[in-house]
């Protein structure tokens, strides 16, 4: 069974970077089937795309976040990673990793449980 | 950017009504259009792809149409499980992806 799990701080200063590691078990990161990708959810608001990567290397972001986003992938530890920089409070949020097979569809089939990130100093 | 927008927002219906959600595009996204429910602090469910198609293990009460920029996801028979808010997610082939902001659904 495939899971996903999101670790790293829960507490990140102003103008700061946010860094999460996504550890993907029960299934190879580097399957040319599948793509990973990251989505936040601020405190009772709506799920947002942050971007996307495939084992390969090649990223896909949100343009209204590129300028401040990273996504790289460790295929030998079977993971991947998100870095925000420069993070404001407006960046607070539940952040999710996610899989997404590499159909013509774009969906995410399997989701991480997510981890919460404050903003604040 | 193509914006989405859900209606209602929140919605409360009885045990076994009938309920409908709808989800527009700002412009045709063809069938680019998935739904997910998301109940109270957990991760997002895929439930129905490609506007129509219900992803495998879902429950054969939620379906999903439409085309172009008018979306429509039902769920034939609610049931307590049920609770939760549902999101519109569409998908163009730059790729970026949009969420909707999401319809809450309660038990009347």
């Amino acid at each position: 069974q495939l899971q996903l799990q999101e670790s790293g701080p829960g507490l990140v200063k102003p103008s700061e970077t946010l860094s999460l590691t996504c550890t993907v078990s029960g299934g190879s990161i580097s399957s040319s089937s599948y793509y990973w990708g990251w989505i936040r959810q601020p405190p009772g608001k709506g799920l947002e795309w942050i971007g996307s990567i495939y084992y390969s290397g090649s990223t896909y972001y949100n343009p209204s976040l590129k300028s401040r986003v990273t996504i790289s992938v460790d295929t030998s530890k079977n993971q991947f990673s998100l870095k925000l920089s420069s993070v404001t409070a407006a960046d607070t949020a539940v952040y999710y990793c996610a899989r997404r097979p590499t159909t013509v569809t774009i969906l995410f089939d399997y989701w991480g449980q997510g981890t919460l990130v404050t903003v604040s100093s | 950017d193509i914006q989405m927008t859900q209606s209602p927002s929140s919605l409360s219906a009885s045990v076994g009504d009938r309920v409908t959600i709808t989800c527009q595009a700002s412009q045709d996204i063809s069938n680019y259009l998935n739904w997910y429910q998301q109940k109270p602090g957990k991760a997002p469910k895929l439930l129905i792809y490609d506007a129509s198609n219900l992803e495998t293990g879902v429950p054969s009460r939620f379906s999903g149409s439409g085309s172009g920029t008018d979306f429509t996801f039902t769920i034939s028979s609610l049931q307590p499980e049920d609770i939760a808010t549902y999101y519109c997610q569409q998908y163009d082939n730059l790729p970026r992806v949009t969420f909707g902001p999401g319809t809450k659904v309660d038990i009347k």
